[in-house]
């Protein structure tokens, strides 16, 4: 069955510093891969998403993420975070290909802390 | 992207009654909708998906009498808690599909007393 795991629940960083947040996915063909952040009681905002070629794809907020199919992964990164940052990510794969990409799968979430 | 709105964004009900959620797809006509709920520090529960002019289909494990969902046009879908309980108190949030991506509204707070 497809999944998707973000093996982290908490990260904290310190203003400034860089960041990396950890996703793998399991599904048996290309997948389509999302990131999205979602702030205390908000709705989810999508960051970036990957379908294909390039596997180093561009987001908002100088957010960047590298498909690695080999590693089935999918991390997120971010070269200096902002104290704004802090919030809860989810990383997500689309599935169903039978049926149009019906459906997305989440992760857990990883909660981003930020120090001063 | 598609702009989705819900409303209300929170509503506090007595257990034993029924609440509407609406959720708007403003720029977009959305064939497809979703339904997700979401608890504290956890990540979203799909619900079911809400198809326009026909009915929905539910999860395993979600009542569909009990949360209904009516998706009469390319705009608007509504969830409907019926009889709520306490433990239906939840984060509600709806997604309009533009496949294979998702947009998400703001979400609705829910909480049951």
């Amino acid at each position: 069955a497809q999944s998707v795991t973000q093996p982290d629940i908490h990260i904290t960083v310190s203003e400034g510093a860089s960041l990396e947040l950890r996703c793998n996915y399991s599904y048996g063909a290309t997948p389509y891969l999302f990131w999205y952040v979602q702030s205390p009681g908000q709705g989810l905002q999508l960051l970036l998403k990957y379908f294909s070629g390039d596997t180093l794809v561009q987001g908002i907020k100088g957010f960047e993420a590298e498909f690695k199919r080999s590693q089935s992964s999918f991390n997120l990164r971010k070269p200096s975070v902002h104290w704004s940052d802090a919030a809860e990510y989810f990383c997500a794969v689309a599935v169903g290909k039978n049926t149009g990409f019906q459906k997305l799968v989440f992760g857990t979430g990883t909660r981003l802390l930020v120090s001063p | 992207g598609a702009v989705v709105s819900q409303h209300p964004s929170w509503v506090i009900c007595k257990s034993g009654t029924s609440v509407k959620i609406e959720c708007r797809s403003l720029d977009f006509q959305a064939t497809t909708m979703f339904w997700y709920r979401q608890f504290p520090k956890q990540s979203l529960m799909l619900m079911a998906t809400s198809n326009e002019g026909s009915k929905a289909t539910y999860e395993q494990g979600v009542e569909k009498d009990k949360f209904l969902i009516n998706h009469a046009s390319l705009t608007l879908s509504t969830l409907t808690v019926t009889s709520a309980h306490p433990e239906d108190s939840s984060f509600y949030i709806c997604s309009v599909a533009s496949r294979p991506e998702q947009y998400f509204g703001p979400g609705t707070r829910l909480t049951v007393t």
